[in-house]
């Protein structure tokens, strides 16, 4: 069981938009609409941004968006700002009770 | 307030054995699957173990099937994770997660390094 892919590096500007992809299968990613964002800080606990594609918890900017096309899910992060540098990690619920993460794309706001 | 305090972790030598518990508070712990997720140092997130609400089905990614066991005890609204036959590549800090996909809590982690 792979890792979903994703970029190992992502940047932007401030103000603009930058979009993060990960990409699985028609076992995980194209087969359930269970994918979730996560944000981690350095040495910080990992924060939920995105669930169920598309869905933002509360207290989450709505500069946060998700979507998904096939075996590809996609964060959009717009309005970039500094405190949006940080890693980001994806993962999709894999059938059969099984949860797979995505190696993580490291967001730079240059 | 949602609290997930994990427990247990430390140094054991290769081919060990250690017990990680999580204590869950602020939520109605028997309505949510729970998850073990490692961070390895310096490396991305690894989903580890998912169990179900009643403890009926449980799930592990192939790395640990067969030396880990995820359990929980409703009644004490408590978590575990029993790891053996540790190796190198298990050393990572070790977080409680509340629910399957949607993780939207998770505890501050407990370190296990596992060297001789």
């Amino acid at each position: 069981q792979s890792a979903l892919t994703q970029p190992p590096s992502a940047s932007g500007s401030p103000g603009q938009s930058v979009t993060i992809s990960c990409t699985g299968t028609s076992s995980d990613v194209g087969g359930y609409n269970y994918v979730s964002w996560f944000q981690q800080h350095p040495g910080k606990v990992p924060k939920l941004l995105i669930y169920e594609v598309t869905k933002r918890p509360s207290g989450v900017p709505d500069r946060f968006s998700g979507s998904k096309s096939g075996n590809t899910a996609s964060l959009t992060v717009s309005g970039l700002q500094a405190e949006d540098e940080a890693d980001y990690y994806c993962n999709s619920y894999a059938g059969s009770s099984n949860v797979i993460f995505g190696g993580g794309t490291k967001l730079t706001v240059l | 307030e949602v609290q997930l305090v994990e427990s247990g972790g430390g140094l054991v030598q290769p081919g060990g054995s250690l017990r990680l518990s999580c204590a869950a508070s602020g939520f109605t712990f028997t309505t949510y699957w729970m998850t073990w997720v490692r961070q390895a140092p310096g490396k991305g997130l690894e989903w580890v173990a998912n169990i179900k609400q009643d403890g009926s089905e449980k799930s592990y990614v192939g790395s640990v099937k067969g030396r880990f066991t995820i359990s929980r005890d409703n009644a004490k609204n408590s978590l575990y994770l029993q790891m053996s036959s540790l190796r190198a590549e298990d050393t990572a800090v070790y977080f409680c997660v509340r629910g399957q996909v949607a993780n939207l809590y998770w505890g501050q982690g407990t370190l296990v390094t596992v060297s001789s």
